[in-house]
This record gives C-alpha cells, structure tokens and sequence, in this order.
C-alpha cells in the first residue's frame, strides 16, 4: 500500500537553483527515506531520517521531518542539470513490519 | 562489488504465457524485496523476504503471481499466466538489516 505522497509531481527550475520536494504520508512512522531514480535506471538511496530527528544534512541535500504534520521535505541546493530525476519518499510505518512504502514521486528537471 | 543483479532487462511475452523473472542480491543482505512500478500505480511493494523467508505477500495482485527464494544468493518471481495488465517494470532490492534498499536495474514487462 502507498503512503507517502510527493508535491508537486513536476519541477521545473534551472541550473543554480533550490530545488524543494515535500512528501506526506498518513501513519506513524520508523523512518523515512528519499530515493533518486534516473530515467530507465533502479532507484539509488538518497538519505535516511529516523522519527526522532528533525533535519539531515548530505552533500547539497538537506531534509527535514515534522511528525506532527506527518511531513518531510528534500531540498537540493545548486541543482546541476545531472539532478534531472524522479525523487520518491519512503516511509517505513511503526508496527507493520518492515517494508518501504513509496509515493509516485516528483519529477525534477534542471535545465543549463 | 556487483550490485543487485536482474537477468532480464526487457522481455516481450504473449497473454496466457508463464514469465519468470530472477534476482540475484547483494551477498550478505538478508532482505529481499520484489517492487513492480507503473504511471499509474507508482511503485508497489509485491513481497518481501527475510532470511530466504517469506514475510509479507500481502502485495501479490493474486494467485497468477508466486515469488520464491530458494537459498541467499537467489530469488524468482513467476507470473502464470501473464495478462497485458501486468505489463509493468519488476524491480528487486536488498537490503542489510532494516535501512537503505539497494535496487537493481529492472526488468521491464510487456505482456501482449
């Protein structure tokens, strides 16, 4: 079953620029993780946030957790245009067992 | 090191015809996941293994689909009969422990 939910589903910015991907998701949760895929590619593990934290730093990826509001953000600072992706959140919810649940993710594209 | 290895990149079969698709993870992981992504569904959660294992199938669309791990190094997911609704791409991921999934490259189904 789905439960994160990614806005907005498309992004459109140029090279240099603040890239922001929210995600919602509905129940309580373990962890949350962001995930890249290029086009025709797997998905590539971006960073992890557990419930306990609040914000992440890796590279020029910044990530924040708000439990109460049941949301995360990814922000991607400088984007290059290699950053053009699908970038998806994924919660592992409490008491279900282990299993990654995915939203549809938002299409980034960075333009030169 | 090779990553999680899937045979199939693409594979054109008819209605009613049995497709097998195979994975190969990361050695020393202990979970192994089976994803199937679409436009319109996203990415779906099929079944999951611990330890060779089965855990949850609850994902499994229905009877048509069986998924098995015969040993660490290996796991198999049939369709049969196959239906044009299953065309999709499969993915498989590992994992150690209970954090980020390593995915492969997909298979991408086409059922016609």
């Amino acid at each position: 079953s789905q439960q994160g939910e990614e806005d907005p589903q498309a992004l459109s910015i140029q090279e240099g620029e603040n890239a922001t991907m929210n995600c919602s998701y509905k129940t309580s949760i373990n962890n949350l993780q962001w995930y890249r895929q290029n086009s025709g590619r797997g998905l590539v593990h971006l960073i992890l946030i557990r419930s306990n934290e609040r914000e992440k730093h890796s590279g020029r990826l910044r990530v924040t957790l708000d439990t109460s509001k049941k949301s995360s953000s990814l922000l991607i600072t400088a984007s290059r245009a290699a950053d053009t992706a699908s970038y998806f959140c994924a919660t592992e919810e409490r008491d279900s067992g282990y299993a990654l649940n995915f939203g549809k993710g938002t299409s980034l594209l960075v333009t030169p | 090191d090779a990553g999680v290895i899937q045979s199939t990149r693409h594979e054109v079969t008819e209605m009613g015809q049995e497709v097998t698709l195979r994975c190969k993870p990361i050695s020393g992981h202990d979970y192994l996941f089976w994803y199937r992504q679409t436009m319109m569904r996203g990415l779906e959660l099929l079944i999951y293994f611990n330890n060779n294992v089965p855990i949850d199938d609850s994902g499994m669309p229905e009877d048509r689909f069986s998924a098995k791990m015969p040993n660490a190094s290996f796991s198999t997911l049939k369709i049969q009969p196959s239906e044009p609704r299953d065309s999709a791409v499969y993915f498989c991921a590992s994992s150690l422990g209970r954090g980020e999934l390593f995915f492969g490259e997909g298979s991408r189904l086409t059922v016609l």
